[in-house]
């Protein structure tokens, strides 16, 4: 199994409304990021999960709360977003070193 | 800082055409360099990589070579095919920070029969 899954693959959400995206992958990786990513843009790093501890948080929003459950699973919970946060966000995984990443197709958001 | 620049697309090819993006960086240090791609409805994956000078990267036909004296690593592919139609996506790991990949924006190829 070489794919990272991502739930739901479309998202439309109010400002008021809570949310969950969710991440999936069983090739054994230990570090997971999240990527956001606005149109004609190129992906911007959000988060890096190395062992399921968070090493890397780009300064985001606090509105954006990363979860780890397990070494397989990587959340993105969402509160209160603004439209500005309507975008792409994809998910990712590598062994370690992010030499070869594998995404997953991504989870298309629109903030109404 | 870090960053990436790709020349601007769409870019649109007939079948077996010769296929050039150009893909230049800046960055501090020596880092490494890679081209990713995605195909319609999936996501990013990886193409081939470049560590040092001088390396060149292959892979299903593309070509990129690590050009530190021009700073850049452009794609080339020498008969394209319309399976090729893709967005390809130049990227960086600086030396320093080595969990982060730098984009560049993208460049939408689209190849016709």
């Amino acid at each position: 199994d070489t794919e990272v899954t991502q739930t739901p693959k479309h998202l439309v959400m109010g400002m008021t409304n809570k949310k969950s995206l969710k991440c999936e992958q069983h090739m054994g990786h230990r570090a997971m990021y999240w990527y956001k990513q606005k149109a004609k843009k190129p992906p911007e790093l959000m988060f890096v999960y190395s062992y399921e501890k968070l090493s890397i948080n780009e300064s985001v929003p606090s509105r954006f709360s990363p979860e780890c459950p397990n070494s397989s699973l990587l959340n993105l919970h969402l509160h209160a977003l603004q439209p500005e946060d309507s975008a792409l966000y994809l998910c990712a995984s590598s062994q370690s070193l992010p030499e070869k990443l594998f995404f997953g197709s991504g989870t298309q958001l629109s903030v109404l | 800082g870090n960053s990436v620049t790709q020349m601007e697309g769409p870019v649109t090819l007939s079948e077996e055409a010769f296929l050039t993006i150009n893909c230049t960086y800046t960055a501090t240090g020596y880092p490494s360099l890679f081209w990713y791609v995605q195909y319609p409805g999936e996501g990013l994956q990886l193409l081939l990589k470049a560590t040092k000078a001088d390396d060149k990267g292959s892979n299903k036909g593309f070509e990129a070579t690590y050009r530190k004296e021009t700073t850049s690593f452009h794609l080339e592919k020498g008969s394209v095919q319309v399976s090729d139609s893709a967005v390809y996506f130049c990227a960086l790991r600086a030396q320093t920070g080595a969990n982060n990949l730098f984009f560049g924006t993208g460049t939408r190829l689209t190849v016709i029969p």
